[in-house]
Formats: structure tokens, C-alpha cells, sequence
């Protein structure tokens, strides 16, 4: 079946160390999204890739890095120089290169717990 | 202020009831508008496109108020399985979606 898959879907990061979420989707969607939830908050956005070998500046990427070497892949690394990595990570994809349709279809998200 | 706000909740109805809440954006020039269906400690999924016009999808109806710069959700003849957080979420640009950070609703037997 075709969809996004997130791993780990949980983790304990020690302070100080970087860690990566990996996600892959075979919808062949040409864009993909970070997005980052808090309790009480709505989603916010991280990083995005329009492209292969291009990605974007989200809202809040002070502390994150990602690449885009592949079209099915797009990891996040969160490096030690996020102060507050705790949060429930999601990882999205878009039919189009932007979100035209508003339709973004999610992995089952990775929860990220520094300890 | 925040882009999209939402009241929370939670909304606690029995089931058979109607439920109705709002969602405020922010941003007058916003794009387009959709509601969002996440359940508890999932992934959100898009529910329903929110049009000028209002439409509707089942027991589930969504309406538009650009003058006054919210939306709405309303369900009707409430199902246990209805039990979720809703969120609001407002296109901004070709590139850009802002989520409110939900209301729930839990739905009693």
C-alpha cells in the first residue's frame, strides 16, 4: 500500500546528542514537510522540499537540518543546538509541489523525548 | 496574535447530539480553508475543504464567514467514533498551511 512511513516512532535522545528521524513515501509526491507538535499548539512547520535537491526554511528550523537526495526520502536531523527537542515529530507529503489542494497526507509521526 | 485559534474544548455530547464550534484565522488575505481529523496520538487527516458556499459531507457541514474571518464545523447525529481533535487549518500562500491546535470532541454513549 502507498504511503509515508516515520522511524522510530518513538525516542530517547540523551541532551547534547543529535538524532535522525527518517522518513519515506512511495505516493511519488514530489513535495514533502516537517512539521513539529506541541500540546496546546497548532503544527509548525520546519523544513519543506518542493524538489529533489531543494528544500525550504520553515517556521521554526533554528536547531533542525534535513536533505533531499531522493524523491521517496526526506530525514530530519535534530541537532544538540534545539533547545526544547521534545515533541511529537510528522512527517507529511503533498500531491503537488505546494499545498494547492490542502490535502497533506501524514506518516504516523515519531515522538522524540530528550531526557 | 496566533494565525488560527480554536477553543479547545473539549466538547463532551452524547451521542445522536449536534456539536458545532468555530475556528478564527487571523490573516484576511488566507486562501482556502480545511478541517482536519486527528485522533489521539495519530496523524491528522483531512476531514473536509471548507467552500464559500458551505458544503457538506455527510452528518459533517462546514460553513465560511470571510467578513468575519472564521469557520465552522457542525455534526450532526454524533457517533463514538466521531471522538477526535479537529483542527483548523488555513492556506496562506502556495506553500504555506497554518493548524489551530484543535478542539475535541468526545462523543458519550
Amino acid at each position: 500500500d502507498g504511503g509515508i512511513t516515520q522511524s522510530p516512532k518513538y525516542l530517547f535522545r540523551k541532551e547534547g546528542q543529535n538524532v535522525t528521524l527518517s522518513c519515506e513515501q512511495n505516493l511519488n509526491h514530489d513535495a514533502m514537510y516537517w512539521y513539529r507538535q506541541d500540546p496546546g499548539q497548532g503544527l509548525r512547520l520546519i523544513y519543506y522540499s518542493q524538489i529533489v535537491n531543494d528544500f525550504q526554511k520553515g517556521d521554526i528550523a533554528e536547531g533542525y537540518s534535513v536533505s533531499r537526495e531522493k524523491k521517496e526520502s526526506f530525514p530530519l536531523t535534530v541537532t544538540s543546538a534545539q533547545k526544547n527537542p521534545t515533541a511529537f515529530y510528522l512527517c507529511a507529503s503533498s500531491i503537488d509541489q505546494g499545498v494547492l489542494t490542502g490535502e497533506l497526507f501524514f506518516g504516523e509521526g515519531s515522538r522524540l523525548t530528550v531526557l | 496574535r496566533k494565525e488560527v485559534e480554536q477553543d479547545p474544548g473539549p466538547f463532551n455530547v452524547p451521542e445522536g447530539a449536534t456539536v458545532a464550534f468555530n475556528c478564527t484565522y487571523s490573516n484576511s488575505a488566507s486562501q482556502s480553508f480545511f478541517w482536519y481529523r486527528q485522533d489521539c496520538r495519530k496523524e491528522p487527516k483531512l476531514l473536509m475543504s471548507v467552500y464559500s458556499s458551505g458544503n457538506e459531507d455527510g452528518r459533517f457541514t462546514a460553513q465560511l464567514n470571510r467578513a468575519s474571518q472564521y469557520i465552522s464545523l457542525l455534526i450532526r447525529d454524533s457517533k463514538l467514533s466521531d471522538s477526535a481533535t479537529y483542527l483548523c487549518v488555513v492556506r496562506l500562500n502556495d506553500y504555506k498551511l497554518s493548524f489551530g491546535a484543535g478542539t475535541t470532541v468526545t462523543v458519550r454513549a
